[in-house]
């Protein structure tokens, strides 16, 4: 079975402070993957995706990068935060050949 | 690009109710999913496509048509309250930009 894993669970940071989020994916080979933010009470935004190793395109870039070093990995990150950066980040997979989205259990991320 | 509109926006039940949410999109698929998310949860899927079995709650069901779908939740429990999104797959032309609506907040009073 597959499973997805997203690190850290939460997180409290500085404005101005670098971040990086994780994304694993267990039992599936050569997933599509996503990342997705969510503000507090609001709807998801796709940010990123992905379809091969080393292979992302950005969807909306909110001042984020994101790379996938490995097939099973996918990075959120920043250099510097702002305090719009808030919100609920979502990892999801799909098939290679579907788009049936499987999100992970999410980072909550607060910046002060 | 592709519009999702979803409705009602908020929806208040007693436990046992049904309910029905809607979600309208401005180019016709079959390839509608629906999720429901707890509070700052995790989302669940509910259904897919077409042919393929649904997963997590037994007590809902979805029609797709054209462009349109429903989510119906039967015998509601104070645990089905959250949010719940459709998504739509991507517009054809390459971009892989899944579009989500802005979901109905369901709260189910015992």
């Amino acid at each position: 079975a597959q499973t997805i894993h997203q690190w850290p669970v939460a997180e409290i940071k500085a404005v101005g402070s670098p971040l990086s989020l994780g994304c694993t994916i267990k039992g599936k080979s050569s997933p599509n993957l996503y990342w997705y933010w969510q503000a507090t009470g609001g709807t998801l935004q796709q940010l990123f995706y992905s379809i091969t190793v080393g292979q992302v395109e950005s969807v909306v870039q909110l001042n984020l990068s994101a790379s996938r070093p490995k097939d099973d990995q996918f990075i959120l990150s920043t250099e510097k935060l702002l305090l719009s950066h808030s919100g609920f980040y979502l990892c999801a997979w799909s098939p290679p050949t579907g788009y049936e989205q499987y999100f992970g259990p999410g980072t909550r991320l607060t910046v002060l | 690009g592709q519009q999702v509109q979803q409705s009602p926006a908020s929806l208040v039940l007693q436990e046992g109710e049904n309910a029905e949410l809607q979600c309208s999109f401005s180019i016709s698929t079959n390839q509608v999913q629906w999720f429901y998310q707890r509070p700052g949860g995790r989302l669940i899927g509910l259904s897919y496509i077409p042919g393929m079995k649904p997963t997590g709650k037994q007590t809902s069901s979805t029609v797709t048509k054209g462009r349109h779908s429903s989510l119906t939740i039967s015998s509601s429990q104070t645990t089905d309250s959250g949010t719940y999104f459709c998504v739509l797959p991507p517009n054809q032309g390459g971009s892989a930009k899944l579009i989500f609506g802005e979901g109905t907040k369901l709260t189910v009073s015992s």
